[in-house]
């Protein structure tokens, strides 16, 4: 199993702070994932990065994998009471198969 | 929009009883898994199938079995349910065989085994 640590484990924040949260393995991913889930719903992909140094942008969200493809960060900038819950990593094992291996999860409360 | 529906929310069963937790998907996915998610642990793969009749373990397989007869519907089967199976269970879907690929997950079944 390769296991995917994320930290913090809980992050309570202010409306309109900024925040990162990480993902760090011993093991080399061939892509890596991010998910957002909600109370009483499953995971929803925020999104999918495959390149070493990668990162990607979505509205608030800032996404980066590692150099070495063994780690990713999440930013959010100025964060909404829209933005709680729990996000999880997962990364892909180059298999072949469409195998995630997911993170222990960080949850975020966002206070108004 | 994929949709994958879980056969239920919530489920309470007793020690000892067999439980089948059912999931289906709309999207004409390969592959499906059914992961179980506690607090601190994430999510943890326990078996997936990336066809008709075809199944594979994960990394937590013990005490669990599964059966998927139609590509729409993947169900996971505890022989004899047991206290350290309460859980959240997740079922989720995915196209293809890339890693990358996005699952589609279902609400989840929260079971509490008594």
């Amino acid at each position: 199993t390769q296991l995917l640590e994320q930290s913090p484990q809980f992050l309570s924040i202010q409306e309109g702070e900024n925040l990162t949260v990480y993902c760090n393995s011993s093991s080399v991913f061939s892509s890596l994932q991010w998910y957002r889930q909600e109370p009483g719903e499953g995971p929803v992909l925020l999104v999918t990065v495959v390149t070493g140094g990668e990162v990607k942008k979505l509205k608030r969200l800032t996404f980066q994998f590692g150099d070495a493809r063994k780690d990713s960060s999440l930013h959010i900038t100025a964060a909404q009471p829209g933005d709680t819950g729990l996000y999880l990593c997962a990364g892909g094992n180059q298999t072949g198969a469409n195998n995630l291996f997911f993170g222990t999860g960080t949850r975020l409360t966002v206070i108004p | 929009d994929v949709k994958v529906t879980q056969s239920s929310r919530y489920l309470v069963k007793r020690t000892g009883e067999k439980v089948f937790l059912e999931c289906v998907q709309d999207m004409d996915h390969e592959n499906m898994f059914w992961y179980r998610q506690d607090p601190g642990l994430g999510l943890r793969l326990i078996y997936f199938s990336y066809d008709v009749k075809m199944k594979e373990k994960g990394d937590i397989p013990e005490g669990y079995s599964v059966s998927r007869e139609k590509k729409e519907r993947f169900s996971l089967i505890l022989e004899s349910a047991s206290t350290n199976q309460t859980s959240m269970y997740l079922c989720a879907s995915s196209f293809g065989g890339l890693e990358e690929e996005t699952q589609y997950f279902g609400p989840g079944t929260r079971l509490l085994v008594l």
